[in-house]
Order: C-alpha cells, then sequence, then structure tokens
C-alpha cells in the first residue's frame, strides 16, 4: 500500500505564474488535508477535503488559492498568479476517516519556490 | 482560533539523557492529541493518538501522558540517541472540527 503521494517535490514558479501541486491519497482514505509550513514557521492548517467537498477551507487564504478533491484522481492544491511569500513546503496528509481517532499519514511534502 | 503551544522550542541533550516536552491545548470541546514525529528531509510521522484523560502510551523508550482537564500533554523520551534528534509535532482535534491544529514543534537534537 503506497504511502501519500507528493508531486512534485519541487517547483519553482516565476512571480505571476501558477502552480499546481498534487495529492493522492493512501488507497481507501476519502479525507485529504493540505497544511503549508512557511520558512521558520511550524505546519499550520489550509484546507480540509472529502471527495468532492470542501469541509473545512478556513485556514486558506481568501484569493488564489484554491483546492479540490475529485471523484476521481489527486487533491489538486492550486496558487494562482504566485507571489514571493507563496515560497513554503505545502503538506498533503490524508486519512480513512474525519481523523478523529487515527492518525494522518503525510506525503513528504511539495517545495514551492517562487523566483 | 486555537492555540495549541509546545515548549521548549528546542532541546540539546547528550546521548543517553532523559527528557520531556509539553503541548498545551484548549481544555474545553477536547476530542483527541495526536504526537508526531518529524524528522529533516522527510514528512511527520504519527507516534501516538490520545483521546481520554488520564492516557498514558508508549512505544519503546518513547512514552506520552494526557491531560484534558487542565490541557497538556508530555511526550517523554528515557535514554536519547542521536536518532531521535528530530522536530516532536502535537496536534489537537476538538469535538467541532475534522482538523488538526499542530502547535509549532519541539526539536531535539541528541548529541553522541
Amino acid at each position: 500500500n503506497a504511502g501519500v503521494m507528493q508531486n512534485p517535490r519541487h517547483l519553482v514558479r516565476r512571480r505571476g505564474q501558477e502552480a499546481r501541486l498534487r495529492c493522492s491519497p493512501m488507497k481507501g482514505h476519502s479525507h485529504v488535508y493540505w497544511y503549508r509550513q512557511l520558512p521558520e514557521e511550524g505546519l499550520k492548517f489550509m484546507v480540509y477535503l472529502q471527495k468532492e467537498n470542501i469541509i473545512d477551507e478556513s485556514g486558506m487564504p481568501k484569493e488564489r488559492f484554491s483546492a479540490e478533491f475529485p471523484k476521481e484522481g489527486p487533491s489538486i492544491l492550486r496558487i494562482q498568479q504566485v507571489v514571493r511569500g507563496d515560497s513554503a513546503a505545502y503538506f498533503c496528509a490524508s486519512s480513512p476517516y474525519d481523523g478523529s481517532n487515527t492518525e494522518a499519514f503525510f506525503g513528504q511534502g511539495t517545495r514551492l519556490t517562487v523566483v | 482560533i486555537l492555540n495549541v503551544e509546545q515548549s521548549p522550542q528546542s532541546l540539546h541533550v547528550q546521548e543517553g539523557d532523559s527528557t520531556n516536552f509539553t503541548c498545551s491545548f484548549p481544555s474545553s470541546n477536547f476530542y483527541a492529541l495526536h504526537w508526531y514525529r518529524w524528522e529533516t528531509a522527510k514528512s511527520p510521522e504519527a507516534l501516538f493518538v490520545m483521546t481520554l484523560n488520564g492516557d498514558e502510551k508508549k512505544k519503546g523508550r518513547i512514552s506520552a501522558t494526557l491531560n484534558t482537564k487542565e490541557g497538556y500533554s508530555y511526550l517523554y523520551i528515557k535514554g536519547s540517541q542521536p536518532e531521535d534528534s528530530a522536530t516532536y509535532l502535537c496536534a489537537f482535534l476538538n469535538t467541532n472540527a475534522g482538523k488538526s491544529t499542530f502547535g509549532d514543534g519541539t526539536t531535539l537534537t541528541v548529541k553522541p
């Protein structure tokens, strides 16, 4: 059973371009979480999704950021018109249900650098 | 906004020392507390899932306790080894959300 897969591992974008980060959860997991780690900071929650539904996006910046978890395929975190402040490590985690009594399994992250 | 605080921020110990650090979280609407171990260049891995007041969990030399009434959890490492060097994260879940709120972590460095 493969773990949580994130790609790409490293992504470089110029200011104003779009960044697409992909997360394939573990087999059988229908809950996906995205976290961001800014330089010198801890993990900060961004968004929680179930298949085809956004459950909680309270940590997501209001503009330029969007996330989806379609019925088929990976979850996508999309950042439009990237700026230097978007440079961070973005981690995805998945769990089989709402995560209360089971730990989340993390991917290895995508490190986004905006130049 | 839920405040989850970990202390100390960093810790340097000698091989063989025992150590402990703290995670503080809101004492109301508690649902679960998770501890994760995060090694450099890897992804966080779960150590413990704690749900009941008074819970004590153990995995090898690492153990954790939980006090939900006062809102804290301790992580203990007995006889630290260099391979224990990592950042230890706690994550709090309350009854109203399926997401975890993470503390900023305690970074442990064990010197040989």
